[in-house]
Protein backbone atom coordinates (compact mmCIF):
# COMPACT_ATOMS: atom_id res chain seq x y z
CA UNK A 1 0.00 0.00 0.00
CA UNK A 2 1.16 3.57 0.08
CA UNK A 3 3.29 4.72 2.29
CA UNK A 4 4.42 8.19 3.46
CA UNK A 5 7.30 8.94 5.47
CA UNK A 6 8.22 12.04 7.55
CA UNK A 7 11.33 12.80 10.69
CA UNK A 8 9.62 12.48 14.00
CA UNK A 9 11.04 15.57 15.30
CA UNK A 10 12.61 19.61 14.35
CA UNK A 11 14.08 21.83 16.37
CA UNK A 12 14.83 25.86 15.05
CA UNK A 13 15.22 29.36 16.52
CA UNK A 14 12.48 31.96 16.27
CA UNK A 15 13.47 34.14 12.92
CA UNK A 16 15.12 31.43 11.10
CA UNK A 17 13.42 29.24 8.13
CA UNK A 18 12.19 25.55 8.82
CA UNK A 19 12.39 23.03 6.48
CA UNK A 20 10.28 19.93 6.96
CA UNK A 21 10.35 16.86 4.42
CA UNK A 22 8.85 14.06 3.24
CA UNK A 23 8.84 11.54 0.75
CA UNK A 24 5.87 9.06 -0.14
CA UNK A 25 5.60 5.90 -2.47
CA UNK A 26 2.03 6.47 -4.78
CA UNK A 27 3.34 7.64 -8.09
CA UNK A 28 -0.51 8.20 -9.05
CA UNK A 29 -0.92 11.09 -6.20
CA UNK A 30 -3.21 13.90 -6.81
CA UNK A 31 -2.91 15.78 -4.24
CA UNK A 32 -0.03 16.42 -1.91
CA UNK A 33 -1.11 17.91 1.85
CA UNK A 34 0.40 19.60 4.59
CA UNK A 35 -1.75 19.98 7.78
CA UNK A 36 -1.32 20.94 11.14
CA UNK A 37 -1.74 20.26 14.64
CA UNK A 38 -1.55 22.17 17.36
CA UNK A 39 -1.67 20.89 20.81
CA UNK A 40 -4.93 19.40 22.04
CA UNK A 41 -6.58 19.97 18.54
CA UNK A 42 -7.33 18.12 15.65
CA UNK A 43 -5.59 18.85 12.18
CA UNK A 44 -6.13 21.61 9.81
CA UNK A 45 -5.34 21.83 6.52
CA UNK A 46 -2.27 24.51 6.26
CA UNK A 47 -1.49 23.86 2.39
CA UNK A 48 -1.82 21.57 -0.43
CA UNK A 49 -0.25 21.01 -3.85
CA UNK A 50 -1.54 19.89 -7.37
CA UNK A 51 1.04 17.11 -8.10
CA UNK A 52 1.29 18.37 -11.50
CA UNK A 53 2.95 21.52 -10.13
CA UNK A 54 6.20 22.06 -8.66
CA UNK A 55 6.19 24.79 -6.05
CA UNK A 56 3.44 27.08 -4.35
CA UNK A 57 4.07 29.91 -2.13
CA UNK A 58 1.89 30.89 0.01
CA UNK A 59 2.82 33.92 2.57
CA UNK A 60 5.64 32.53 4.67
CA UNK A 61 5.03 29.09 3.58
CA UNK A 62 6.53 27.44 0.73
CA UNK A 63 5.91 23.66 -0.74
CA UNK A 64 8.18 21.96 -2.90
CA UNK A 65 7.08 18.67 -4.94
CA UNK A 66 9.98 17.01 -6.41
CA UNK A 67 7.59 14.10 -8.43
CA UNK A 68 9.99 11.92 -9.35
CA UNK A 69 11.85 11.80 -6.15
CA UNK A 70 8.36 11.52 -4.50
CA UNK A 71 9.80 14.34 -2.19
CA UNK A 72 7.70 17.19 -0.77
CA UNK A 73 9.11 19.80 1.36
CA UNK A 74 6.88 22.75 3.37
CA UNK A 75 9.80 25.55 4.24
CA UNK A 76 8.33 27.92 6.94
CA UNK A 77 10.18 31.17 6.76
CA UNK A 78 10.87 33.69 9.69
CA UNK A 79 9.58 30.57 11.98
CA UNK A 80 7.45 32.13 15.22
CA UNK A 81 6.79 30.38 18.68
CA UNK A 82 3.28 30.23 17.34
CA UNK A 83 4.65 27.07 14.72
CA UNK A 84 5.25 24.94 16.85
CA UNK A 85 2.97 22.09 16.11
CA UNK A 86 2.81 18.63 14.47
CA UNK A 87 3.02 18.68 10.91
CA UNK A 88 1.33 16.09 8.73
CA UNK A 89 2.53 15.55 5.45
CA UNK A 90 -0.69 13.59 3.14
CA UNK A 91 -1.21 12.15 -0.18
CA UNK A 92 -4.51 11.53 -1.51
CA UNK A 93 -4.25 8.90 -4.45
CA UNK A 94 -6.50 8.96 -8.21
CA UNK A 95 -9.34 6.68 -7.06
CA UNK A 96 -11.11 9.55 -6.14
CA UNK A 97 -13.00 8.61 -2.69
CA UNK A 98 -10.66 10.56 -0.94
CA UNK A 99 -8.62 7.94 -0.02
CA UNK A 100 -5.65 10.05 2.06
CA UNK A 101 -2.57 8.19 3.62
CA UNK A 102 -0.82 10.60 6.44
CA UNK A 103 2.76 10.14 7.49
CA UNK A 104 3.83 10.08 11.00
CA UNK A 105 4.18 13.66 11.12
CA UNK A 106 7.07 15.73 12.21
CA UNK A 107 6.88 18.01 15.86
CA UNK A 108 8.33 21.13 15.25
CA UNK A 109 10.06 22.83 18.35
CA UNK A 110 10.44 26.37 18.02
CA UNK A 111 13.24 27.83 20.49
CA UNK A 112 12.83 31.86 21.60
CA UNK B 1 -19.96 27.98 12.64
CA UNK B 2 -19.34 25.46 10.51
CA UNK B 3 -17.45 22.33 12.09
CA UNK B 4 -16.80 18.63 13.29
CA UNK B 5 -17.89 17.97 16.89
CA UNK B 6 -16.95 14.24 18.23
CA UNK B 7 -18.35 13.36 21.57
CA UNK B 8 -17.15 12.54 24.61
CA UNK B 9 -13.94 14.50 24.08
CA UNK B 10 -11.92 12.15 26.65
CA UNK B 11 -13.05 8.57 27.43
CA UNK B 12 -11.56 6.34 29.87
CA UNK B 13 -13.54 2.77 29.83
CA UNK B 14 -12.61 -1.05 30.98
CA UNK B 15 -11.92 -4.10 28.49
CA UNK B 16 -15.25 -5.49 26.75
CA UNK B 17 -17.36 -3.05 28.06
CA UNK B 18 -19.38 -1.59 24.59
CA UNK B 19 -18.59 1.75 23.95
CA UNK B 20 -19.71 5.13 20.80
CA UNK B 21 -18.27 7.82 20.05
CA UNK B 22 -20.35 10.42 18.60
CA UNK B 23 -19.49 12.37 15.17
CA UNK B 24 -21.34 15.51 13.76
CA UNK B 25 -20.83 18.15 10.95
CA UNK B 26 -23.05 20.55 10.02
CA UNK B 27 -21.78 21.27 6.40
CA UNK B 28 -23.75 18.92 4.78
CA UNK B 29 -20.77 17.29 3.84
CA UNK B 30 -21.12 13.39 1.64
CA UNK B 31 -17.77 11.80 2.79
CA UNK B 32 -16.74 11.33 6.52
CA UNK B 33 -14.09 9.18 8.00
CA UNK B 34 -12.55 7.83 11.21
CA UNK B 35 -8.91 7.79 12.34
CA UNK B 36 -6.81 7.20 14.92
CA UNK B 37 -3.97 8.60 15.88
CA UNK B 38 -0.92 6.91 17.44
CA UNK B 39 2.75 7.86 18.49
CA UNK B 40 5.32 7.18 16.23
CA UNK B 41 2.28 6.25 13.30
CA UNK B 42 0.44 8.86 12.41
CA UNK B 43 -3.31 9.01 11.19
CA UNK B 44 -4.31 6.01 10.28
CA UNK B 45 -8.05 5.37 8.57
CA UNK B 46 -10.43 2.92 10.41
CA UNK B 47 -13.16 3.17 8.24
CA UNK B 48 -15.02 6.07 5.79
CA UNK B 49 -18.21 6.51 4.38
CA UNK B 50 -19.34 8.31 0.97
CA UNK B 51 -22.71 9.01 1.82
CA UNK B 52 -26.01 7.81 3.85
CA UNK B 53 -25.56 3.76 3.71
CA UNK B 54 -22.28 4.00 2.15
CA UNK B 55 -19.47 2.96 4.13
CA UNK B 56 -16.13 0.69 3.69
CA UNK B 57 -13.01 0.03 5.67
CA UNK B 58 -10.13 1.83 6.21
CA UNK B 59 -6.37 0.50 6.72
CA UNK B 60 -7.24 -0.68 10.47
CA UNK B 61 -11.15 -1.42 10.51
CA UNK B 62 -10.75 -4.58 12.86
CA UNK B 63 -12.92 -4.14 16.34
CA UNK B 64 -15.01 -1.20 14.88
CA UNK B 65 -18.00 -0.66 13.47
CA UNK B 66 -19.55 2.73 12.00
CA UNK B 67 -22.97 3.05 10.74
CA UNK B 68 -24.18 6.30 8.73
CA UNK B 69 -28.21 6.73 9.22
CA UNK B 70 -28.18 10.50 8.59
CA UNK B 71 -25.94 12.39 6.59
CA UNK B 72 -24.56 14.84 9.42
CA UNK B 73 -23.69 11.91 11.57
CA UNK B 74 -21.21 9.11 12.07
CA UNK B 75 -20.68 7.40 14.85
CA UNK B 76 -17.51 4.76 15.60
CA UNK B 77 -18.57 1.77 17.87
CA UNK B 78 -16.12 -0.41 19.95
CA UNK B 79 -18.14 -3.44 20.81
CA UNK B 80 -15.73 -4.98 22.76
CA UNK B 81 -12.76 -2.42 23.54
CA UNK B 82 -9.41 -3.81 24.51
CA UNK B 83 -6.34 -2.09 25.29
CA UNK B 84 -4.61 -1.93 22.11
CA UNK B 85 -7.48 0.34 21.54
CA UNK B 86 -6.42 3.10 23.58
CA UNK B 87 -6.09 6.13 20.61
CA UNK B 88 -6.56 9.30 19.34
CA UNK B 89 -9.68 9.41 17.74
CA UNK B 90 -10.14 11.66 14.82
CA UNK B 91 -13.30 12.50 12.44
CA UNK B 92 -13.10 14.08 9.43
CA UNK B 93 -15.59 15.38 6.72
CA UNK B 94 -15.16 16.42 3.31
CA UNK B 95 -18.02 18.05 0.45
CA UNK B 96 -17.56 15.51 -1.55
CA UNK B 97 -15.76 12.79 -3.55
CA UNK B 98 -13.82 15.21 -5.18
CA UNK B 99 -13.27 18.02 -2.76
CA UNK B 100 -9.46 18.59 -1.67
CA UNK B 101 -10.07 19.01 2.16
CA UNK B 102 -10.91 17.53 4.82
CA UNK B 103 -12.59 18.86 8.07
CA UNK B 104 -11.19 17.39 11.20
CA UNK B 105 -12.46 17.38 14.76
CA UNK B 106 -11.12 18.02 17.63
CA UNK B 107 -10.13 14.14 18.55
CA UNK B 108 -11.22 11.85 21.31
CA UNK B 109 -8.76 10.17 23.44
CA UNK B 110 -10.15 6.66 24.21
CA UNK B 111 -8.30 4.71 27.40
CA UNK B 112 -9.12 1.16 27.52
CA UNK B 113 -8.11 -0.70 30.83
Amino acid sequence: GEDVEQSLFLSVREGDSSVINCTYTDSSSTYLYWYKQEPGAGLQLLTYIFSNMDMKQDQRLTVLLNKKDKHLSLRIADTQTGDSAIYFCAERDSGGYQKVTFGTGTKLQVIP
Amino acid sequence: EAQVTQNPRYLITVTGKKLTVTCSQNMNHEYMSWYRQDPGLGLRQIYYSMNVEVTDKGDVPEGYKVSRKEKRNFPLILESPSPNQTSLYFCASGRDRNSYEQYFGPGTRLTVT
